[in-house]
């Protein structure tokens, strides 16, 4: 079955902290992964997408790898900022149908000063 | 920069009614979906459209849900029976190509069944 898990659920960090979010999916087989920031009551934001072919994508200070192997992959975030609270999702589709996408259930992150 | 919009922002119908969604996509994308998220859940994939069709459904979308493209402009999202259990927020996404290009929401229609 198809499959994307995050982890954790939800987070919470010290402004000016850095920090890394989990995503493993079973998705197969894979064409692209996506991950983006959703804010409390609006639409998702992209923020990298990255093709099995592409171990590392960045986005400013938003940092993800994919590891194709293992069907794992991380967002890091650096020198997180108060506008950083939001939650992370992580989407993946696959090699057969682009227009296919699976959803994880998302980070919740909670930046506090 | 452009965007994509919809509305209305908050829908309130009673049970059984007949609902219409309304997005505008970016204006050169060729490739439009529809999605829900319940209060508290994951965001869940409903449908994708191209060239005036149906590209990809879910077990969600079923016979109640239809989608048009009435005037090369708008896309819709037509619930014919409105449902307790269809309260959520809708998304409508758009996309130019094929592959891994970025898929722009719109901000979102909150429906809420009574």
């Amino acid at each position: 079955k198809n499959q994307v898990e995050q982890s954790p659920q939800s987070l919470i960090i010290l402004e000016g902290k850095n920090c890394t979010l989990q995503c493993n999916y079973t998705v197969s087989p894979f064409s692209n992964l996506r991950w983006y920031k959703q804010d409390t009551g609006r639409g998702p934001v992209s923020l990298t997408i990255m093709t099995f072919s592409e171990n590392t994508k960045s986005n400013g200070r938003y940092t993800a790898t994919l590891d194709a192997d293992t069907k794992q992959s991380s967002l890091h975030i650096t020198a997180s900022q108060l506008s950083d609270s939001a939650s992370y999702i992580c989407v993946v589709s696959p090699q057969y149908n682009f227009n296919k996408f699976y959803f994880g259930s998302g980070t919740k992150l909670n930046v506090k000063p | 920069e452009p965007e994509v919009t919809q509305t209305p922002s908050h829908q309130v119908t009673q049970m059984g009614q007949e609902v219409i969604l309304r997005c505008v996509p970016i204006s050169n994308h060729l490739y439009f979906y529809w999605y829900r998220q319940i209060l508290g859940q994951k965001v869940e994939f409903l449908v994708s459209f191209y060239n005036n069709e149906i590209s990809e459904k879910s077990e969600i979308f079923d016979d109640q849900f239809s989608v048009e493209r009435p005037d090369g402009s708008n896309f819709t999202l037509k619930i014919r029976s409105t449902k307790l259990e269809d309260s959520a927020m809708y998304f409508c996404a758009s996309k130019y190509r094929d592959s891994t290009d970025t898929q722009y929401f719109g901000p979102g229609t909150r429906l809420t069944v009574l």
